[in-house]
């Protein structure tokens, strides 16, 4: 079964300094991934899509990740970390019917 | 620009109730999705549609319902409403590129 890892449950970063979020998948094919984030008490946003092609994807608001086949990974960064950038990230893999698995998520604290 | 509408944003609902979430959308997405959302856990695939008429289960359906009468509205029906349901329950629809685009989401405590 088709399944996502985020092995962080919650990291914690100053502002200004670099982030990296991880995701490993297990999946048959060459998935379809998606990053999502999630601001308290909203819905989930798409920050950036990887389908195929190039596989260091830049998303929204600074965001970018790299798809590494070999790893199973499909891990997000940001360069310089805004406090505005707290909120909790779901990676995402699409299944058969368009629908997607989730990971449990990470959540993002930024200190000043 | 609504996008993905959900209503209500908040509800309480007895044991054994029953209610139905709305959801809307304006972008005549084919595909529509159920969630729901609890702590730690990511988001649980409830029900989907592939298009008007068409519905099938997700990952956790018991006790839900939905229905797909028209392309824009996907109602999540709940029977007998159970602890166990207090969740965010979110909407989403989707083009056949798979990006899913989410409604806000409607917050359920069952007491």
């Amino acid at each position: 079964a088709q399944s996502v890892t985020q092995p962080d449950i919650h990291i914690t970063v100053s502002e200004g300094a670099s982030l990296e979020l991880r995701c490993n998948y297990s999946y048959g094919a060459t998935p379809y991934l998606f990053w999502y984030v999630q601001s308290p008490g909203q819905g989930l946003q798409l920050l950036l899509k990887y389908f195929s092609g190039d596989t260091l994807v830049q998303g929204i608001k600074g965001f970018e990740a790299e798809f590494k086949r070999s790893q199973s990974s499909f891990n997000l960064r940001k360069p310089s970390v805004h406090w505005s950038d707290a909120a909790e990230y779901f990676c995402a893999v699409e299944v058969n019917d368009y629908k997607l698995s989730f990971g449990a998520g990470t959540t993002v604290t930024v200190r000043a | 620009n609504a996008g993905v509408t959900q209503t209500p944003k908040f509800r309480i609902l007895k044991i054994g109730q029953s209610m139905t979430l709305q959801c809307a959308q304006d972008m005549n997405h084919n595909y529509m999705y159920w969630y729901r959302q609890d702590p730690g856990m990511g988001l649980k695939l409830i029900y989907y549609s592939v298009g008007a008429g068409i519905t099938d289960k997700g990952e956790v359906p018991n006790g839900y319902n939905v229905s797909r009468s028209t392309t824009e509205d996907f109602p999540l029906r709940l029977e007998l409403a159970a602890p166990s349901q207090t969740s965010v329950y979110f909407c989403a629809s989707s083009p056949e590129s798979g990006e899913a685009f989410f409604g806000q989401g409607t917050r359920l405590t069952v007491v």
